[in-house]
């Protein structure tokens, strides 16, 4: 059981260029989220995916593509990176059983826009 | 909007001191109250939660109550070690249909030998 996975771990883009984000989770969540992790101002919520199919905008998502591609996997893409997102991208799945709910997260991607 | 506000870092402690780190909120109806702790190099992890007034979470030595009246989740322990050392973030949910966290800005702890 891997939990939440996130691939790369470590990145260096120039200014424009485009990647993407994988994110993974083994746990049969339904709900999936995309945060971004900048000094001091704690996550930031990009997108969600509360099921597989759906996805939603969270408080921060401009500049941001996500596809949620089965129920395991969750992606988010910068079509055009600019240096305002450099950040550590963190990936989450949420265990739901009745009212309980937890979020589980990755490891995180940083990323640095040049 | 909900809101969290804690404490600013960097908190530094010797081993063995009490550890008490501030935490309000503001949202709507009645949250969730969560702390997370980050180890370098990781993501987060859930510490302890509560999800109903006056209810104490606790895990690891930790606890926090949730007080509705002054709308706080402060986070103690009573004598903190240096595998302690690491990001505290308070954090709510407001129930709504995603199940979505608002987190606070995060407190870095470091603990002294």
């Amino acid at each position: 059981n891997a939990g939440v996975t996130q691939t790369p771990k470590f990145q260096v883009l120039k200014t424009g260029q485009s990647m993407t984000l994988q994110c993974a989770q083994d746990m049969n969540h339904n709900s999936m989220y995309w945060y971004r992790q900048d000094p001091g101002m704690g996550l930031r919520l990009i997108y969600y995916s509360a099921s597989e199919g759906t996805t939603d905008k969270g408080e921060v998502p401009n500049g941001y593509n996500v596809s949620r591609l089965n129920k395991r996997e969750f992606s988010l893409r910068l079509e055009s990176a600019a240096p305002s997102q450099t950040s550590v991208y963190f990936c989450a799945s949420n265990r739901q059983e009745g009212s309980y709910n937890e979020q589980f997260f990755g490891p995180g991607t940083r990323l640095t826009v040049l | 909007g909900n809101s969290v506000t804690q404490m600013e870092g960097p908190v530094t402690l010797s081993e063995e001191a009490f550890l008490t780190i501030n935490c309000t909120y503001t949202a709507t109806g009645y949250p969730s109250l969560f702390w997370y702790v980050q180890y370098p190099g990781e993501g987060l992890q859930l510490l302890l939660k509560a999800t109903k007034a006056d209810d104490k979470g606790s895990n690891k030595g930790f606890e926090a109550t949730y007080r509705k009246e002054t709308t706080s989740f402060h986070l103690e322990k009573g004598s903190v070690q240096v595998s302690d050392s690491a990001v505290y973030f308070c954090a709510l949910s407001a129930n709504n249909a995603g199940n979505m966290l608002t987190f606070g800005g995060g407190t870095r702890l470091m603990v002294k030998p």
